[in-house]
């Protein structure tokens, strides 16, 4: 099984700052890998797929790049709506795993 | 507006079984593979199952080979989970999730249920 390891595992950010959450792969994943958002007590939700792809809907300030083994997820200005569990998932083989998640707090 | 609804889970003892549903409308139901996942009380997201958009293909997680099973209704717009033999670390909210890969198998997970809660304890 490929594992998946998020740093972070939390991370406190004031409004407006540029946050960063690594992910990586302990086998190459190519660009097989996506990020999801969870707010306390909901669903996970969808923010990123094939690495760097925004899903339809999801504001401009979240992006995502890296490929192979290392990957990068960016808040370019945080809002307050952004607390959050993250969690990065590779679908390369199954099975599909998540990382531990990373969760960000507001400063 | 499409959406996935869980029904099904409760407070159950160990060694019993339970049947989850998910209910989907809004969207083409029968071209979508479909996943359950998991999440222990303050833990982390983990995948479970999924089945493909014509119900030919399952996979399973280890951790429950053997002792769930994955099936959906294309008439029903329905997906099941099966889960025989429960134990304690069974315990979780159950997602049901659509994914984006029509006629695929796995890719993201793009539209996810509320969840429902299965607590398995003696």
């Amino acid at each position: 099984d490929i594992q998946m390891t998020q740093s972070p595992s939390s991370l406190s950010a004031s409004i407006g700052d540029r946050v960063t959450i690594t992910c990586q792969a302990s086998q190459d994943t190519s660009n097989y890998l996506n990020w999801y958002q969870q707010k306390s007590g909901k669903a996970p939700k969808l923010l990123i797929y094939d690495a760097s792809t925004l899903e339809t809907g999801v504001p401009s300030r979240f992006s995502g790049s890296g490929s192979g083994t290392h990957f990068t997820f960016t808040i370019s200005s945080l809002q307050p709506e952004d607390i959050a569990t993250y969690y990065c998932q590779h679908y390369a083989s199954l099975p599909i795993t998540f990382g531990q998640g990373t969760r960000l707090e507001i400063k | 507006q499409a959406q996935l609804v869980e029904s099904g889970g409760g407070v159950i003892q160990p060694g019993t079984s339970l049947r989850l549903s998910c209910a989907a409308s809004g969207f083409t139901f029968s071209i979508y593979p479909l996943h359950w996942v998991r999440q222990a009380p303050g833990k982390g997201l983990q995948w479970v199952a999924v089945i493909s958009f014509d119900g030919t293909n399952k996979y399973y997680a280890d951790s429950v080979k053997g002792r769930f099973t994955i099936s959906r209704d294309n008439s029903m717009n329905t997906l099941y989970l099966q889960m025989d033999s429960l134990r304690i670390e069974d315990t979780a909210v159950y997602y049901c999730a659509r994914d984006r890969a029509m006629f695929g198998l796995v890719n993201a997970l793009d539209m996810w249920g509320q969840g429902t809660v299965v607590t398995v304890s003696s």
